[in-house]
């Protein structure tokens, strides 16, 4: 596709379940970023992958999050044991690399919009 | 902890007017910049950056001015549309991070017709 694809648009869980949300970067983009948004808030940064492996991922909450990109293309959020504060959307973003030594342009998708009951 | 902020969380103007966004930054590393728009229902959409060695840039009816001295960002929207009608939210990159981009709380922006 065109641009960033996220799925699912939207997932409704209870308390405690697992969820994975998946991410499908612009092709040819080796840099991908998860970033949470809450309700009138801006996007928190979460993590950043450059290629296969995760560069940086000191903006993941606690350890019930996890994420992959095992190909270096398609990432997956996953989140065990949902609470109700998880709730937000999650926004995965992807860039060319690091255009001039910075992020360039980040390309985000729609979002998942995660809601825990 | 050291955070970018806005001014104004809500901005209203008449289509055709200029619109001026405002942002503040605190991180003093912080050397790169970017404004983006967010509609409804979607993920944040890149208008325009700009880097700690400029003090204006300029882009198709819009204009992002840096102040260092005050640690101010601004975006102009000349001849504001009501496709404009968006929320704004400038960024920074983390204390001068590769990849990290800290953003503002946002500010909507409504264009009345």
């Amino acid at each position: 596709g065109a641009g960033v694809s996220q799925t699912p648009s939207n997932k409704v869980t209870e308390k405690g379940k697992y969820v994975e949300l998946r991410c499908d970067p612009i092709s040819g983009h080796t840099a991908l970023y998860w970033y949470r948004q809450s309700l009138g808030q801006g996007p928190e940064f979460l993590i950043y992958f450059q290629g296969t492996g995760a560069a940086d991922d000191s903006g993941l909450p606690n350890d019930r999050f996890f994420a992959v990109r095992p190909e270096g293309s398609v990432s997956t959020l996953k989140i065990q044991r949902t609470e109700r504060g998880d709730s937000a959307v999650y926004l995965c973003a992807s860039s060319r690399g690091l255009a001039g030594g910075k992020t360039g342009e980040l390309f985000f998708g729609e979002g998942s919009r995660l809601t825990v009951l | 902890g050291e955070s970018v902020g806005l001014h104004l969380p809500t901005l209203s103007v008449q289509e055709g007017d200029n619109s001026i966004i405002n942002c503040a930054y605190s991180n003093s590393a912080s050397d790169y910049f970017i404004w983006y728009k967010q509609e409804s229902g979607k993920g944040p959409q890149f208008i325009i950056d700009i880097r700690s060695n400029m003090d204006k840039r300029q882009g198709q009816r819009v204009t992002v001015l840096l102040n260092k001295t005050v640690k101010h960002l601004s975006l102009q929207i000349a001849a504001t549309q009501p496709g404009d009608s968006a929320v704004y939210f400038c960024a920074e990159n983390s204390g001068g991070s590769n990849y990290k981009l800290t953003f503002g709380k946002g500010t909507l922006l409504t264009v009345n017709p």
